[in-house]
């Protein structure tokens, strides 16, 4: 069954260090999202992109934040100048052809801001 | 504002119990549902969905009930397997905007042998 990969697992950087968070979502899916998740807490929504432009972003997602799709295969997500709070867990989510169908997540990155 | 929010934050069963996890909206809007399983170290996991239009689904071992009268959601887990411990996540959307998910605070399912 197809599935939505992160990498990497596991990121540790120095607080005010830009990080790159990757994903390679489901091949023929259209619908592209990052959500992130504090240790204990809800799944919380950061962005949603879509025909190559975002679609809406949170709160959350303020001018340290970006989101990319260079090529046809891969999708990221990147802070700029990280702070300590910015520690989660990152997971990447598609979904097909439209908005009603389900969102596929992967394993997620963590991060670790020291 | 938006909020979807699970009753319980644990749930406890016995395995081979019926398990039942509540869950309940806020948003009229709303008209597409979806339960996810979280186990540690993963991402959410679809379970089963079901839209506005519908009152029950069922699945595999696992049915959703909507009751948009009161804003509910319900899913249940018949004959609970210590492989079905994990937190359950109540998610929502409207269709007509950009698909956002919109989470629950989630129950932890601890199932003894």
């Amino acid at each position: 069954e197809p599935e939505v990969t992160q990498t990497p697992s596991h990121q540790v950087t120095q607080m005010g260090q830009e990080v790159i968070l990757r994903c390679v979502p489901i091949s023929n899916h259209l619908y592209f999202y990052w959500y992130r998740q504090i240790l204990g807490q809800k799944v919380e929504f950061l962005v949603s992109f879509y025909n190559n432009e975002i679609s809406e972003k949170s709160e959350i997602f303020d001018d340290q934040f970006s989101v990319e799709r260079p090529d046809g295969s891969n999708f990221t997500l990147k802070i700029r100048s990280t702070k300590l709070e910015d520690s989660a867990m990152y997971f990447c989510a598609s979904s097909g052809t439209t908005t009603g169908q389900p969102q596929h997540f992967g394993d997620g990155t963590r991060l670790s801001i020291l | 504002g938006e909020s979807v929010g699970l009753h319980l934050p644990t749930l406890s069963v016995q395995e081979g119990d019926n398990s039942i996890i509540n869950c309940a909206y806020s948003n009229s809007a709303s008209d597409y549902f979806i339960w996810y399983k979280q186990e540690s170290g993963k991402g959410p996991q679809f379970i089963i969905d079901i839209r506005s239009n519908m009152d029950k689904r069922q699945g595999q071992r696992v049915t959703v009930l909507l009751n948009k009268t009161v804003k509910h959601l319900s899913l249940q887990i018949a004959a609970t397997q210590p492989g079905d411990s994990a937190v359950y996540f109540c998610a929502e959307i409207t269709t007509s905007n950009t698909g956002k998910l919109i989470f629950g605070q989630g129950t932890t399912l601890q199932v003894k042998p």
